[in-house]
């Protein structure tokens, strides 16, 4: 049974470039969320996805944008990358129950480091 | 916007000691998770609390929710090397959690 998975594990980019995370979720899951968390701080909402749209959106800026395919995997785009992107990027998936008691599974992230 | 606290931000403790990590806000809280994250790691779901005073335990870890619904602790007992980590507390409001800044448990054999 395979778990959340995330590619790349690492990547390197430079201000003002565009980058593309991607996310599988755990089998059976139907639901994805992303999340950043900065060095030494906790995970940020950013946004979530259900039936290949976006349900709810943290405070994050328009150049956070993603996707959700047919099959529930999930992407991530980020434009015009600023230093404070730099982050490791955590994607999360669950099975939408409608009672707010869902429960996530973590992928083990994405790390970008913008120079 | 919700925001949720923890304390301490740090913690050293002897192996066998007690550990208690807080977690506070000034709105009321939806429900409370609770995730551990090791060096370089992901955060892995440990619990879920949902009603005001609600007490869970899990071996040496006991979980407890406020009766205000504003605050809630993780208490370890007797700690060991194998509890290092990041602590976060959680507000699970539906489709989105806010998390606390984590404790950072650190555990000298």
């Amino acid at each position: 049974d395979a778990g959340v998975t995330q590619s790349p594990t690492h990547l390197i980019k430079t201000r003002g470039q565009q980058v593309t995370l991607r996310c599988s979720p755990k089998s059976g899951h139907d639901t994805v969320s992303w999340y950043q968390q900065a060095l030494g701080q906790g995970p940020q909402f950013i946004f979530q996805y259900y039936e290949e749209e976006e349900r709810q959106r943290g405070n994050f800026p328009d150049r956070f944008s993603g996707h959700q395919f047919p099959n529930y995997s999930s992407e991530l785009n980020v434009n015009a990358l600023l230093l404070g992107d730099s982050a490791l990027y955590l994607c999360a998936s669950s099975l939408y129950t409608g009672s707010a008691n869902e429960k996530l599974f973590f992928g083990s992230g994405t790390q970008l480091s913008v120079l | 916007g919700q925001q949720v606290m923890q304390i301490p931000q740090y913690q050293h403790v002897q192996e066998g000691e007690d550990f208690t990590t807080y977690c506070n806000s000034s709105t009321t809280l939806s429900n409370i998770q609770w995730y551990k994250q090791r060096p370089g790691g992901h955060p892995v779901f440990l619990i879920q609390l949902v009603k005001s005073g609600e007490v869970k335990k899990q071996k040496r870890l006991t979980f407890q929710f406020g009766e205000a619904k504003k605050n809630s602790s993780l208490h370890i007992t007797a700690t060991q090397t194998t509890d290092v980590g990041t602590y976060f507390c959680a507000d699970n409001a539906g489709n989105m959690l806010t998390f606390g800044g984590g404790t950072r448990l650190m555990v000298k054999p």
